[in-house]
């Protein structure tokens, strides 16, 4: 059963225009929550995260969005370029719960088109 | 720092055959995670450790799998016997903390091929 879901095995964006990658959870525990960044033959490199205390939080080009009530958080990238090309994975955990594990969803594979 | 070393990375294997994965995870990091990685499951963690002992191994599929830590800075992950399902690419982790907050580093990934 996954408790952290990304719907959409790809995505393709022009560059320049936003990307939006999406990811829902099931477990009203997790209280934070990560993306990670995986280039081909590389391992997941992190990107950003968000409490549950928040519902956004931005760093440069990436925000991420957060909506507890549809146990939903998306991942914006504007603008979009082509070094973004890459597996993309939503992660999270319940960090109050003392098992100290993430929970990682299937990936959703990000193109730019130049 | 290195970051996180795994070897080999590449692993191609026959059917029942015993196969050895290995980790040596960031310098003063105190867990470190196995993951194994398959399109349709996404990134499972298999096994966590602290300080050298299993916390937990609850991920951990089957008995063929077996993980240890004799050291800080090395740890194996093994299968035995193989099988053509436990092909995927695994991933060692580690992180200074376990806080559920802790950036967790990955290395490289191995990836397994059992014929």
């Amino acid at each position: 059963d996954q408790q952290v879901k990304q719907n959409s095995p790809s995505l393709s964006v022009q560059e320049g225009r936003i990307s939006i990658l999406n990811c829902d959870y099931t477990n009203s525990m997790f209280d934070y929550f990560l993306w990670y960044k995986k280039y081909p033959a590389e391992g997941p490199t992190f990107l950003i995260s968000i409490s549950s205390i928040k519902d956004k939080n931005e760093d440069g080009r990436f925000t991420v969005f957060l909506n507890k009530s549809a146990k939903h958080l998306s991942l914006h990238i504007v603008p979009s370029q082509p070094g973004d090309s890459a597996v993309y994975f939503c992660a999270a955990s319940a960090s109050t719960s003392g098992t100290y594990k993430y929970i990682f969803g299937t990936g959703t594979r990000l193109k730019v088109l130049a | 720092d290195a970051g996180v070393i795994q070897s080999p990375r590449h692993e191609v294997t026959e059917m029942g055959q015993e196969v050895t994965l290995r980790c040596k995870p960031i310098s003063g990091h105190d867990y470190l995670f196995w993951y194994r990685q398959t399109m349709m499951r996404g990134l499972e963690l298999l096994i966590y450790f602290n300080n050298n002992v299993p916390i937990d191994d609850s991920g951990m599929p089957e008995d063929r799998f077996s993980a240890k830590m004799p050291n800080a800075s090395f740890s194996t992950l093994k299968i035995q016997p193989s099988e053509p399902r436990d092909s995927a690419v695994y991933f060692c982790a580690s992180s200074l903390l376990a806080s559920g907050t802790d950036t967790q580093y990955f290395g490289p990934g191995t990836r397994l091929t059992v014929l």
